[in-house]
């Protein structure tokens, strides 16, 4: 059973703050590592994805991989009210053929 | 190139009924995932389709229903319509192929059972 586990939150952080998002996944052999935002009453969109051990970073966000921890997180450096948003982790399967979503952290960045 | 496109946005249907949502993936990407997301279960995948035949299932009851048509377009179709039912509905559209293989929402159908 592949599973991607969150922090369902709320996490509470004040504007201009670094916001740190994290999730872990049970399926070692995942190889393609996805983080969306939904915010309410709307569809999840992509932020970024990452594949590599590592850091990759895109305008403020950055997401961090960490495939012999099963890990995966997403910094959101100088949060704005705007982040605020349920942020949603995503694993694809080996096969590439399936994607497990994790339940989703809800961030509210605090003005 | 244009996003993905779901119809209808909004649906109410009593129970018994039967109801078929439409998904037109993004030009060119062959694979489209359906979700189900509600409150208190999150987006739990339904099934996946690629160059029409299904490819991947999940743990959903033989109500829920789909196909993919040859120009990739998908619909969905839930049957005998139960109160449970009622949630935000979305597709997804992929290459299907390689990896990263990301996934571009659309912006879901709202289903009312009432």
């Amino acid at each position: 059973q592949k599973e991607v586990e969150q922090n369902s939150g709320p996490l509470s952080v004040p504007e201009g703050a670094i916001a740190s998002l994290n999730c872990t996944y049970s399926d070692r052999g995942s190889q393609s590592f996805f983080w969306y935002r939904q915010y309410s009453g709307k569809s999840p969109e992509l932020i970024m994805f990452i594949y590599s051990n590592g850091d990759k970073e895109d305008g403020r966000f950055t997401a961090q991989l960490n495939k012999a921890s099963q890990y995966v997180s997403l910094l959101i450096r100088d949060s704005q009210p705007s982040d605020s948003a349920t942020y949603l982790c995503a694993v694809n399967a080996p096969d590439g053929q399936n994607f497990v979503f994790g339940p989703g952290t809800r961030l509210s960045v605090l003005p | 190139k244009a996003g993905v496109t779901q119809t209808p946005r909004y649906l109410i249907k009593t129970r018994g009924q039967q109801v078929t949502l439409s998904c037109s993936p993004i030009s060119g990407h062959r694979s489209v995932s359906w979700y189900q997301q509600t409150p208190g279960q999150g987006l739990q995948f339904l099934f996946e389709y690629f160059s029409e035949t299904q490819r991947n299932k999940g743990n959903f009851p033989g109500r829920f229903s789909g196909r993919q048509f040859s120009n990739s377009r998908s619909e969905m179709n839930v049957s005998t319509l139960e109160l449970g039912d009622s949630a935000l509905y979305l597709c997804a559209s992929s290459s299907g192929q390689g990896a990263p293989d990301t996934q571009y929402f659309g912006p879901g159908t709202r289903l009312t059972v009432l």
